[in-house]
C-alpha cells in the first residue's frame, strides 16, 4: 500500500517556464513533508521541505504548496533551469516515528 | 561542513555472503537513518539510530540490522544475502531525527550475485 504517491512517472518542461511536481498521500499523520533532487548513482539532496502547520514554503525558484483536506503536495519551480533536469522524490514523515516515506518519483526534463 | 560519507561505494557479494556498510554523519549529527533503494520498491525506510540505540525500523527481515557508535558512526549489515538485496543503500542524518531535514550520503552500491 503506496502511503506516499507521484502519479506522474515523467515530465517535461521547457527552458523558463514553470515546472509542477505533483505528491499525494493517505496517511493522515504524516506532519512533515519534504521534497528531494536526486541523479543517478548519487544520494538524494534536500530541496524544500513544509510543517503541517504551513500550506506555503518558499526558497528561491522553489515553493512547495500544502492541500491538507485534499491530502496533496506539490512543488513549484520556477524559472525552470536546465541544471533542474533530475528526478525529484516526494517523503513524508509520520507524527508518531522516525524514518522517511518516499514517493516513487519523477522524471524532471528541462528542454531548451 | 564535511556531508554525509558512506563506505565502501560499490561492492558485490555473493548469495549467502554477509556485508556490513559504514555510514559518516555530519559533524553534530545524532540521527542516523538507513534507507534502499530499488527500481521496483523505490526508496524504503530500513531503520533509525540515535545516541547508539534503534528508535524506529521499516518493514525488513531480522538479516537487516544495524549499529550505531558512540561518535555517532553508522553501521549496517545483511546476512546470508539475496539476489533482491542487490540495491542503493543510503545513509541519512540529522540532528536529532524528528522534523528535521535529513542529508543524504552518496549510497552504497551492492550487486549481489
Amino acid at each position: 500500500d503506496q502511503q506516499v504517491k507521484q502519479n506522474s512517472p515523467s515530465l517535461s518542461v521547457q527552458e523558463g517556464r514553470i515546472s509542477i511536481l505533483n505528491c499525494d498521500y493517505t496517511n493522515s499523520m504524516f506532519d512533515y513533508f519534504l521534497w528531494y533532487k536526486k541523479y543517478p548513482a548519487e544520494g538524494p539532496t534536500f530541496l524544500i521541505s513544509i510543517s503541517s502547520i504551513k500550506d506555503k514554503n518558499e526558497d528561491g525558484r522553489f515553493t512547495v504548496f500544502l492541500n491538507k483536506s485534499a491530502k496533496h503536495l506539490s512543488l513549484h519551480i520556477v524559472p525552470s533551469q536546465p541544471g533542474d533536469s533530475a528526478v525529484y522524490f516526494c517523503a513524508a514523515e509520520d507524527a508518531r516515528a522516525d524514518g522517511l516515506t518516499f514517493g516513487k518519483g519523477t522524471h524532471l526534463i528541462i528542454q531548451p | 561542513k564535511a556531508g554525509v560519507t558512506q563506505t565502501p561505494r560499490y561492492l558485490i557479494k555473493t548469495r549467502g555472503q554477509q556485508v556490513t556498510l559504514s555510514c559518516s554523519p555530519i559533524s553534530g549529527h545524532r540521527s542516523v537513518s538507513w534507507y534502499q533503494q530499488t527500481p521496483g520498491q523505490g526508496l524504503q525506510f530500513l531503520f533509525e539510530y540515535f545516541s547508539e540505540t534503534q528508535r524506529n525500523k521499516g518493514n525488513f527481515p531480522g538479516r537487516f540490522s544495524g549499529r550505531q557508535f558512540s561518535n555517532s558512526r553508522s553501521e549496517m549489515n545483511v546476512s546470508t544475502l539475496e539476489l533482491g538485496d542487490s540495491a542503493l543503500y543510503l545513509c541519512a542524518s540529522s540532528l536529532q531525527g524528528k522534523g528535521e531535514t535529513q542529508y543524504f550520503g552518496p549510497g552504497t552500491r551492492l550487486l549481489v550475485l
